[in-house]
């Protein structure tokens, strides 16, 4: 069935690091892709989004492309502040429904 | 802010209780899916409704069950509580049809504890 795997955490980094977040998915056809935040007591945030292979997705600085061919949705971010601790999940929207990933939690620390 | 509202946000019920989790969409949406999230995991899919109608559901028991209203907000219920129903309960809305139909906006959740 379908499936997203994504790296386990905690990831701790210091403000200013790289972020890399990896997430892989197992599915039939070509889902949308997503990436959702949640903040300590808050629910699911949409950070960004991708709908078709080599898409795209960005916003505040983060970034994931579709990879049909590694089936990949790696997120990224090239300089990590305190504000984006949080726990990231990624997703894929198959069927009406999104399925997700354990998330990851990110720790950044100043 | 989504302008999903979810209530209440916390609630502890006791072991075989009933119990009824509400939401209100987003304006213009006309669908409404529930999640359940245990403590250190991602979302689980419960069910989903369109137009009052069941559209799909997840790998849960009929004891979890879902009504969506004219104006498209929506009630989860559960029967029977059991102790691995204590989650964050999430409400997403989400217009059918057009490029924004895969999107789904969440709601803060309503934190169930069952003692």
């Amino acid at each position: 069935g379908n499936s997203v795997t994504q790296m386990e955490g905690p990831v701790t980094l210091s403000e200013e690091a790289f972020l890399t977040i990896n997430c892989t998915y197992t599915a039939t056809g070509y889902p949308s892709l997503f990436w959702y935040v949640q903040y300590p007591g808050e629910g699911l945030q949409l950070l960004l989004k991708a709908t078709k292979a080599d898409d795209k997705g960005s916003n505040k600085g983060f970034e994931a492309t579709y990879r049909k061919e590694t089936t990949s949705f790696h997120l990224e971010k090239g300089s990590v502040q305190v504000s984006d601790s949080a726990v990231y999940f990624c997703a894929l929207h198959q069927g009406g429904k999104l399925i997700f990933g354990q998330g990851t939690e990110l720790s950044v620390k100043p | 802010e989504t302008g999903v509202t979810q209530s209440p946000t916390h609630l502890i019920k006791t072991r075989g209780q009933q119990v009824t989790l509400r939401c209100s969409s987003q304006s213009g949406h006309n669908t409404v899916s529930w999640y359940q999230q245990a403590l250190g995991q991602g979302p689980q899919f419960i069910f989903q409704y369109y137009r009052e109608e069941e559209n799909g559901r997840g790998n849960f028991p009929p004891r979890f069950s879902g009504l969506q209203f004219p104006n498209y907000s929506s009630e989860l219920n559960v029967n029977a509580l059991e102790l691995d129903d204590s989650a964050l309960y999430l409400c997403a809305s989400s217009l059918a049809g057009g490029l924004a139909k895969n999107i789904q906006y969440f709601g803060a959740g309503t934190r169930l504890s069952v003692l």
